[in-house]
């Protein structure tokens, strides 16, 4: 059984274009992330979200808006692709409630953005 | 920037030789994680180390944690081919934020 999931595991779309990247985790866990990773690995926390609340929303742009429509699953809606948008987007989920702070990832999204 | 930094960027060693990775941090922290990212795939946890501990273990691996110096290793001791791929350590200061660097890309040759 998958852990976190996330679809679609790649996605090539022109600039200037919407698109959407889902996220579901069956762990019960109540804590979600996504992170970007760039083209030299540097892994880089977006958002996060506890019990459906925004609790961390670094430094990204307004296009980026996350939607947690439950605990189990958080979408990452793109606006307006850019080409350094282009990376590897991963969805990973945590039990914070209970001090549990390993944290699991899904297999990532790969977006290329022409 | 108080991401973790590991070093050396990239290791290549053979099987059945050890493999150390170092880290570094900038602030003080709860905790210290390891993972593991294979080609093409998502992180996996390795091992987490408490802020109030100096030493772990874990099957093959080892991880130290040096608060006053703010560093971490982690060893894998015997090493496979199937241990290539890159380790990432992500210090967890007082925040629910792991702070990831850019990893260390270890290649294991048969």
């Amino acid at each position: 059984d998958t852990a976190v999931s996330q679809t679609p595991k790649y996605l090539v779309t022109q600039m200037g274009n919407d698109k959407s990247i889902k996220c579901e985790q069956n762990l019960g866990h109540d804590t979600m992330y996504w992170y970007k990773q760039d083209s030299k690995k540097f892994l880089k926390i977006m958002f996060s979200y506890n019990n459906k609340e925004l609790i961390i929303n670094e430094t990204v742009p307004n296009r980026f808006s996350p939607k947690s429509p439950d605990k189990a699953h958080l979408n990452l809606h793109i606006n307006s692709l850019e080409l350094g948008d282009s990376a590897v987007y991963f969805c990973a989920s945590s039990q914070v409630a209970a001090l549990q702070e390993t944290q699991y990832f899904g297999p990532g999204t790969r977006l290329l953005v022409l | 920037s108080q991401q973790g930094e590991e070093d050396p960027q990239a290791l290549s060693i053979q099987e059945g030789e050890n493999a150390t990775m170092n880290c570094s941090y900038k602030t003080s922290i709860n905790n210290l994680q390891w993972y593991r990212q294979n080609s093409g795939r998502g992180l996996v946890h390795l091992i987490l180390i408490r802020s109030n501990e100096r030493e772990k273990h874990s099957g093959r691996l080892r991880v130290t944690l040096d608060t006053s110096k703010k560093s971490s290793s982690l060893l894998i001791t015997a090493s496979r081919a199937a241990d290539t791929a890159s380790y990432f350590c992500a210090p967890r200061p007082y925040t629910d934020k792991l702070i990831f660097g850019t990893g260390t890309r270890l290649q294991v040759f048969p």
